[in-house]
């Protein structure tokens, strides 16, 4: 079946723009969790949606970055006047439900490179 | 709080020979622990999970893993490396079933020679 998909694949921007990065999860997954991976780093959590429980934002970096969820499926992260530092991979899994006995499937990422 | 250490950021083993990926966590709760592999343009895939169920966790492709309490380690282990398992491994924490929160340590890339 279809896995977690991420659009785009690469995106490069200039430094001050706004940009919106997607995912699609699997279908009938109602955790969505998103991830900032950084080079030479582990993943970083920013944000897990949950059904219809408020998101835990806990681990978004600024308030330039925000997250929403359509549905229950689709999610869109936005981050805001770009800053060279937000250059990262943007990863995104799903998980048939919360919890942290659940594995997360992950998609294959979105590069953002901010000029 | 939660936190994982991968003491090696880097592991070259030859073809053929045991693979000792280690693992250090840190939990104020009883922990679920995984690991995830990256294979080079591909995305995290699980490769096995402790969930306080038995300490000797097997995974994927001969890969197993040991939760040791005591030493608070999970260390994955692998009896003969093969070419296809160079990629990089991801050792991962978070708080029981009620975790919302997957904290990664910061990856070891292992090599196989051939």
């Amino acid at each position: 079946g279809a896995g977690v998909s991420q659009s785009p694949s690469n995106k490069v921007t200039e430094k001050g723009k706004d940009v919106e990065l997607r995912c699609d999860p699997i279908s009938g997954h109602t955790a969505l969790y998103w991830y900032r991976q950084s080079l030479g780093q582990g993943l970083e959590f920013l944000i897990y949606f949950q059904g219809n429980s408020a998101p835990d934002k806990s681990g978004l970096p600024s308030d330039r970055f925000s997250a929403e969820r359509t549905g229950g499926s689709v999610s869109t992260l936005t981050i805001q006047r770009t800053q060279q530092e937000d250059s990262a991979v943007y990863l995104c899994a799903s998980s048939p439900r919360g919890g942290g006995n659940n594995e997360q499937f992950f998609g294959p990422g979105t590069r953002l490179t901010v000029l | 709080a939660q936190s994982v250490t991968q003491l090696d950021s880097h592991v070259s083993v030859s073809e053929g020979t045991p693979v000792l990926l280690r693992c250090n966590y840190s939990s104020s709760y009883s922990p679920s622990l995984f690991w995830y592999v990256q294979h080079p343009n591909k995305g995290l895939q699980l490769l096995l999970k402790y969930t306080s169920a038995a300490t000797l966790v097997k995974g994927i492709n001969g890969f197993e893993a040991e939760f040791k309490k005591s030493e608070t380690s999970f260390h994955l282990t692998k009896p003969s490396a093969h070419m296809s398992d160079a990629a990089e491994y991801f050792c991962v924490v978070t708080v029981g079933d009620t975790g919302n929160q997957f904290y990664f340590g910061t990856g070891t890339s292992l090599t196989v020679i051939p």
